[in-house]
């Protein structure tokens, strides 16, 4: 049973860039949420999906956006990037309301902007 | 608004000895509770979770937590520590509904042979 997949696992920006990171959900779920970790923190919720339409969204600027696609599979796009963007982006999938019932994670996307 | 503190970011114990991991909460509504464990260059796993019931919660590798409300806590337990069990330990709050994880800072745990 394949779990959450995300790709690609690292990448190197430089500030100004743009960039797209990806997430397939684990089989059977319909919702994804995607997280921002920082070194040294927790994760902060930037935003979830569900349907294709963003359905709550954390305390994150305009730049960051996303999408969710018919398959259910989810891409985070961040533009003008940051030197503090840098951090480790988790997706997590579930079905919609039962998201209280425990989140499946990917690896993560560990971004380094310079 | 809900919030989850972690009392300390580092804790260090000898294998075989008593885990013991503080997370306090905040939340205006009865909370959902939950244990995640990250594993370096991981992502998180859901160690246990308390929704509604027992208050007494037991999780995966040996781990079990309790729902305290009067003390608005929910510390993470384990008998033995293993050499295994190092890793980032981290305490989330949500709401009844389809409301978001709000998780703590994080909790390093050290195990010493």
């Amino acid at each position: 049973d394949a779990g959450v997949t995300q790709s690609p696992t690292h990448l190197i920006k430089t500030r100004g860039q743009q960039v797209t990171l990806r997430c397939s959900p684990k089989s059977g779920h319909d919702t994804v949420s995607w997280y921002q970790q920082a070194l040294g923190q927790g994760p902060q919720f930037i935003f979830q999906y569900y349907e294709e339409e963003e359905r709550q969204r954390g305390n994150f600027p305009d730049r960051f956006s996303g999408h969710q696609f018919p398959n259910y599979s989810s891409e985070l796009n961040v533009n003008a990037l940051l030197l503090g963007d840098s951090a480790l982006y988790l997706c997590a999938s579930s079905h919609y309301g039962t998201v209280n019932y425990g989140y499946t994670f990917g690896s993560g996307t560990r971004l380094t902007v310079v | 608004a809900q919030s989850v503190t972690q009392l300390g970011s580092h804790v260090s114990v000898s294998e075989g000895a008593l885990v013991l991991l503080r997370c306090n909460y905040s939340s205006s509504v009865p909370p959902y509770l939950f244990w995640y464990v990250q594993y370096p260059n991981q992502g998180l796993q859901l160690l246990l979770k308390y929704t509604t019931g027992a208050t007494l919660v037991k999780g995966i590798n040996g781990f079990e937590a309790e729902f305290k409300k009067s003390e608005t806590s929910f510390h993470l337990t384990k008998p033995s520590a293993h050499m295994s069990d190092a890793a980032e330990y981290f305490c989330a709050v949500s709401a009844p509904g389809n409301t978001p994880l709000v998780f703590g800072k994080g909790t390093r745990l050290s195990v010493i042979a």
